[in-house]
């Protein structure tokens, strides 16, 4: 099945450190939106955007909807342990292909 | 607001055998998707549900089906099990038709099949 091209895979990070991800697709999305699974539970929303170019924040999560249409970054600020987790890009397109298509995911470690 | 809830939360079955998961959405929605997820294939769609009907269909064979009921709860059926059916499978809903993306998920069922 298709999947976005999530960056990076995995990722250790010290807590109190500022973290990147991104995800690319080849197919333009009308709609981009960042998940975040803990062990053990389903994925849970963290942030949705609707426009590109869009920048939307969320306490210290900010993500952006690429110009292109095409991609979408997502940043962590001053990481904490609650932070861990698997994260989620997923897109969808309009009409009848309103299924949303996920990316590989990033599995985010803090150190303490 | 109770979430999203699916039952079994974990089931072992062997091959050739079926299996029924269901899901109760959360009350109000009346949208209902299904994913399967593993380790290698990630999130797959396998299909969504809104006012009974099925409005979507991923790329899964026909041993993979579902239904609504008229309470907005659904199942999800998957006959002949195959060793690669083995995954975690996620229920979610949504106020309406997935148009928006923003869905609630449930825990899940995992299904091992031996």
């Amino acid at each position: 099945g298709q999947q976005l091209n999530q960056s990076p895979q995995s990722m250790f990070i010290q807590e109190g450190e500022d973290v990147s991800m991104n995800c690319t697709s080849s197919s333009i999305f009308n709609t981009w939106l960042w998940y975040k699974q803990d062990p053990g539970e389903g994925p849970v929303l963290l942030i949705a955007l609707y426009k590109a170019g869009e920048l939307t924040s969320n306490g210290r999560l900010t993500a952006q909807f690429g110009i292109t249409r095409k991609d979408s970054f997502l940043n962590i600020s001053a990481s904490i342990p609650s932070d861990v987790g698997i994260y989620f890009c997923a897109g969808q397109g309009t009409g009848t292909a309103s299924k949303l298509t996920f990316g590989t995911g990033t599995r985010l470690q803090v150190t303490l | 607001k109770a979430g999203v809830t699916q039952t079994p939360r974990y089931l072992i079955k062997t091959r050739g055998q079926q299996v029924t998961l269901s899901c109760s959405p959360i009350s109000g929605h009346r949208s209902v998707s299904w994913y399967q997820q593993t380790p290698g294939q990630g999130l797959q769609f396998l299909f969504e549900y809104f006012s009974e009907t099925q409005r979507n269909k991923g790329n899964f064979p026909g041993r993979f089906s579902g239904r609504q009921f008229s309470n907005s709860r659904s199942e999800m059926n998957v006959s002949t099990l195959e060793l690669g059916d083995s995954a975690l499978y996620l229920c979610a809903s949504s106020p309406g038709p997935m148009n928006t993306g923003e869905l609630f998920f449930g825990e899940g069922s995992r299904l091992t099949v031996l």
